[in-house]
């Protein structure tokens, strides 16, 4: 049974710093997405990783994969108040189209 | 395009009534999904489907069908609501496994009562 485990699932953070949250899972795995969620909204999609290696990046957002290691990073770099949201991380289980998500990381960050 | 439209948006329904959840995508999309969503859980997948005619469970199928007779249409439909079913419905869809992620509708919130 693929687990997919999100550290830490709360983080308070000040405005301007920088920070590294980590998505762990169990088994071998296709892909790792990333998605974003406002309050009472719906997910947005952040990243999509495909392979071992992977790097992308959007504004202050960088999402990395190892495959080896079964773990993905999002790296927050100089945060904003914006950036204010729960994250989680989804994986696929080989060879099928079930998706399973982490429980979520809610961000919180302070003026 | 509207991408993915759930409705209703909200719905409160009586242990032990049956209802339709409603989703559809105008993006010829051919993999679907439903998943709800409880505080602390994550999001967990209900059903999914690959294709028109071709649908399969999840992890918690259990009082919960789905049928996908068009690519565009994807219903739920739950047979006898229980409170413990009382969610945050999600649905989703893509257009294949290779490079995309999926797009979310905005969610039926569903309490049962």
């Amino acid at each position: 049974e693929l687990k997919v485990e999100q550290n830490p699932l709360f983080l308070s953070m000040q405005e301007g710093k920088n920070y590294t949250i980590y998505c762990n899972y169990s088994t071998t795995s296709d892909r790792l997405y990333w998605y974003r969620q406002d309050p009472g909204k719906s997910l947005e999609s952040l990243f999509v990783l495909l392979s071992n290696g992977a790097v992308k990046q959007e504004g202050r957002l960088m999402a990395s994969l190892d495959t080896k290691a079964r773990l993905s990073t999002l790296h927050i770099t100089a945060a904003v108040h914006d950036l204010s949201a729960t994250y989680f991380c989804a994986v696929d289980i080989s060879g099928s189209e079930k998706l399973v998500f982490g429980k979520g990381m809610k961000l919180t960050v302070n003026p | 395009n509207a991408g993915v439209t759930q409705t209703p948006k909200f719905q409160v329904l009586k242990t032990g009534q049956s209802m339709t959840l409603q989703c559809a995508q105008d993006m010829n999309h051919e993999y679907m999904s439903w998943y709800r969503q409880d505080p602390g859980m994550g999001l967990r997948l209900i059903h999914y489907s690959v294709g028109a005619g071709i649908t399969d469970q999840g992890e918690v199928p259990n009082g919960y069908n789905v049928s996908r007779s068009t690519t565009e249409d994807f219903p739920l439909r739950l047979l006898s609501a229980a409170p413990s079913q009382t969610s945050v419905y999600f649905c989703a869809s893509r257009p294949d496994r290779t490079y995309y992620g999926y797009t979310f509708g905005s969610g039926t919130r569903l309490t049962v009562v």
